[in-house]
C-alpha cells in the first residue's frame, strides 16, 4: 500500500472558525511533511515530523498548529486563518527525513472566506 | 538563502521530439528530486537523485544531478502527449522547489 490518505477533500471555513485537516499512511513512513500551495505556483514546506517529533517548522504563522499523535496520522489544527491561507493543502511521507522519496495525498482545497 | 531555478517555465513540444528542463540551485547540496503534478491534482515523484553525476531514467524521462555545477537536467525524449503536465524540481532537506514548468505536448 502506497499510499497517502487526506481529509477532508474540501473545507470551506469562516475566519473565526477552529478546523482539522488529517493526513494518514500505513507505509510504515518515519518522515511526514505538510506543504502549502497556492494556484499555480510550487508547494511550499510547512513542518516535517520525523519519528514523530517535528524536525522542521518554516516560520508558519501560529494560526496554523501541526500534531502528529503517532506515526501514522498528522493533522493540521487550524484557527483564525485569513483568505489569503486559502490553499491546496499537501500531505506527503517518506521512509525517513533525508533522501527518500516523498509519497504525496491528494491534497485538503482550503477556502477561507 | 537557497534560490531553485527552473527554465524554461512554458514549454510547448511537438510529439516525438527532444527536450531538455533544467534546474539550477545557489547553494551546496546532493539531493534533489523531481516532480510532477497533473493539472488538479497532487504531486508524484518521479525522481531522487543523492549523489554528484547520478543518473536516473524512467520511460523517456533522464535526470540527471550535477552538484558541483549545481544543476539538474530533466531529459525527454521523443515526448507523448501524456507527459504534458507541470514539472518541479525541489532541492536539499528543505525542500525548496523550484517554479515548476508547465509542458505541453502536441501532436
Amino acid at each position: 500500500d502506497t499510499e497517502v490518505t487526506q481529509t477532508p477533500k474540501h473545507l470551506v471555513m469562516g475566519m473565526t472558525n477552529k478546523k482539522s485537516l488529517k493526513c494518514e499512511q500505513h507505509m510504515g513512513h518515519r518522515a511526514m511533511y505538510w506543504y502549502k500551495q497556492k494556484a499555480k505556483k510550487p508547494p511550499e514546506l510547512m513542518f516535517v515530523y520525523s519519528y514523530e517529533k517535528l524536525s522542521i517548522n518554516e516560520s508558519v504563522p501560529s494560526r496554523f498548529s501541526p500534531e502528529c499523535p503517532n506515526s501514522s496520522l498528522l493533522n493540521l489544527h487550524l484557527h483564525a486563518l485569513q483568505p489569503e491561507d486559502s490553499a491546496l493543502y499537501l500531505c506527503a511521507s517518506s521512509q525517513l527525513k533525508d533522501g527518500w522519496e516523498q509519497y504525496f495525498g491528494p491534497g485538503t482545497r482550503l477556502t477561507v472566506t | 538563502e537557497l534560490k531553485v531555478e527552473q527554465n524554461p517555465l512554458f514549454l510547448s513540444m511537438q510529439e516525438g521530439k527532444n527536450y531538455t528542463i533544467y534546474c539550477n540551485y545557489s547553494t551546496t547540496s546532493d539531493r534533489l528530486y523531481w516532480y510532477r503534478q497533473d493539472p488538479g491534482k497532487s504531486l508524484e515523484s518521479l525522481f531522487v537523485l543523492l549523489s554528484n553525476g547520478a543518473v536516473k531514467q524512467e520511460g523517456r524521462l533522464m535526470a540527471s544531478l550535477d552538484t558541483k555545477a549545481r544543476l539538474s537536467t530533466l531529459h525527454i525524449t521523443a515526448a507523448v502527449h501524456d507527459l504534458s503536465a507541470t514539472y518541479f524540481c525541489a532541492v536539499d532537506n528543505d525542500m525548496r522547489f523550484g517554479a515548476g514548468t508547465r509542458l505541453t505536448v502536441k501532436p
